[in-house]
């Protein structure tokens, strides 16, 4: 079974602009987590979409959003880049929402943003 | 709020066992869990324990789970060179995982 594919692996970015990141869950699960790593945050939850609903939002300002498909993959957008949404993007699947099933996660989305 | 607490560096030679330890706070949680990280890679999911289990054991890893203190740890048996990384523990609330900081486990031949 395949995992969780994110795309694209690496982006460059300036300030001011928007980007589109896209996550491909494991076949069957409909659960899909978005999650930011940086080195002085750590991995915060941004958000969370089953069946095509947000469930769960993390504390980000409102220029973080995504969206969830009716094929479960997901794409999480950022407008107005700032440097400091400089991170790897993490994107996790799970089979069922609520705390039943664990997270998978891919190998993520690097932006950086000049 | 939730949190979670583990320290930040570890060193042992290939061939001992490495114990990595954690903390958290929600007694809430459902699950907990360990992943692994390494260089330019995502997080790996290596195990994960209900909150109702004191023991998880999985071919080299072992978990322990105290609610009562709330302390979670990884023991990795007869550790590799392979298994350098950084080590994640996590809870979960309600599908959301509180991280935390990670600990980079470096194992010397």
């Amino acid at each position: 079974k395949a995992g969780v594919t994110q795309t694209p692996r690496y982006l460059i970015k300036t300030r001011g602009q928007q980007v589109t990141l896209s996550c491909s869950p494991i076949s069957g699960h409909r659960s899909v987590s978005w999650y930011q790593q940086t080195p002085g945050q750590g991995l915060q939850f941004l958000f969370e979409y089953f069946s095509e609903t947000q469930r769960n939002k993390g504390n980000f300002p409102g220029r973080f959003s995504g969206r969830q498909f009716s094929n479960s993959r997901s794409e999480m957008n950022v407008s107005t880049l700032e440097l400091g949404d400089s991170a790897l993007y993490l994107c996790a699947s799970s089979s069922r929402t609520g705390d039943n099933s664990p997270l998978h996660f891919g190998n993520g989305t690097r932006l950086t943003v000049t | 709020g939730e949190d979670v607490e583990q320290s930040l560096f570890l060193s042992v030679r290939e061939g001992d066992s490495s114990v990595i330890n954690c903390t958290y706070t929600d007694s809430s949680s459902t699950y907990l869990y360990w992943y692994k990280q390494e260089p330019g890679a995502g997080l790996q999911l290596l195990t994960y324990i209900f909150s109702n289990m004191d023991m998880k054991q999985d071919q080299r890893l072992t978990v322990l789970l105290n609610k009562k203190d709330k302390h979670l740890s990884l023991r990795i048996a007869d550790t590799q060179t392979g298994d350098s990384a950084i080590y994640f523990c996590a809870e979960s609330d309600n599908s959301k995982l509180t991280f935390g900081k990670g600990i980079t486990l470096s194992v010397r031949p």
